[in-house]
């Protein structure tokens, strides 16, 4: 099972708006990621958490603020977008292999998305 | 400056024939390449990879070249299928796990 599942699918909000996106997997992965996909462009990296712990946060506005409450869920907690914020969300997660304090993970293996609109 | 490069937007293939799918990157310490397929509004799903340790890893019908010296991978689709029409991103990571993507080729296989 390599199943990475997303909530909601869809989201409309407008800039006053408080959402949040969830992520959840089963494989026992204690690596998850948010990733964010204009149109056209690749997927860029958001967050990385590692054994619940934020471990990578790639200079993401505050508006943005992920939380990993288990070793199964994601969060992303939205609150006053801008309408240049409108993309895919992608979440995704992997093994954490390997010891000395670095991050080395396995193969990512992606959610569906959530398509947000911001108006 | 872009990192992993898919200089070819597009590619079309006819049914049955070989895809080959390019992508190349600039950064040395990269020591593990993955491609991806992502339909429109979805996900991308993980096809394969290879470690830098390897030249050659193959899943079925397909196929991942790296050439280290070059710092060059490809995937091959043997034989392309209408079903994998679809957009393929090329993907490189450090042991640090920071996924960088290519800007994707857009693969159309006609019947």
């Amino acid at each position: 099972d390599t199943e990475v599942t997303q909530t909601p699918k869809h989201l409309v909000m407008g800039m006053t708006n408080k959402k949040s996106l969830k992520c959840e997997q089963h494989m026992g992965h204690r690596a998850m990621y948010w990733y964010k996909q204009k149109a056209k462009k690749p997927p860029e990296l958001m967050f990385v958490y590692s054994y619940e712990k934020l471990s990578i946060n790639e200079s993401v506005p505050s508006r943005f603020s992920p939380e990993c409450p288990n070793s199964s869920l994601l969060n992303l907690h939205l609150h006053a977008l801008q309408p240049e914020d409108s993309a895919l969300y992608l979440c995704a997660s992997s093994q954490v292999i390997g010891t000395s304090g670095l991050l080395s993970t396995d193969t990512q293996y992606f959610g569906p998305g959530t398509r947000l609109t911001v108006l | 400056d872009q990192q992993v490069k898919q200089n070819s937007p597009s590619l079309s293939v006819q049914e049955g024939r070989i895809s080959i799918l390019n992508c190349d990157y600039t950064n040395s310490m990269f020591d593990y390449f993955l491609w991806y397929k992502k339909y429109p509004a979805e996900g991308p799903t993980f096809l394969i990879s290879i470690s830098s340790i390897k030249d050659k890893n193959e899943d079925g019908r397909f196929t991942v070249f790296l050439n280290k010296s070059a710092k060059h991978l490809s995937l091959h689709i043997v034989p392309s299928q209408p079903g994998d029409s679809a957009v393929y991103f090329c993907a490189a990571a450090r042991s640090q796990g920071n996924l960088i993507f290519g800007k994707g080729t857009k693969l159309s296989v006609k019947p």
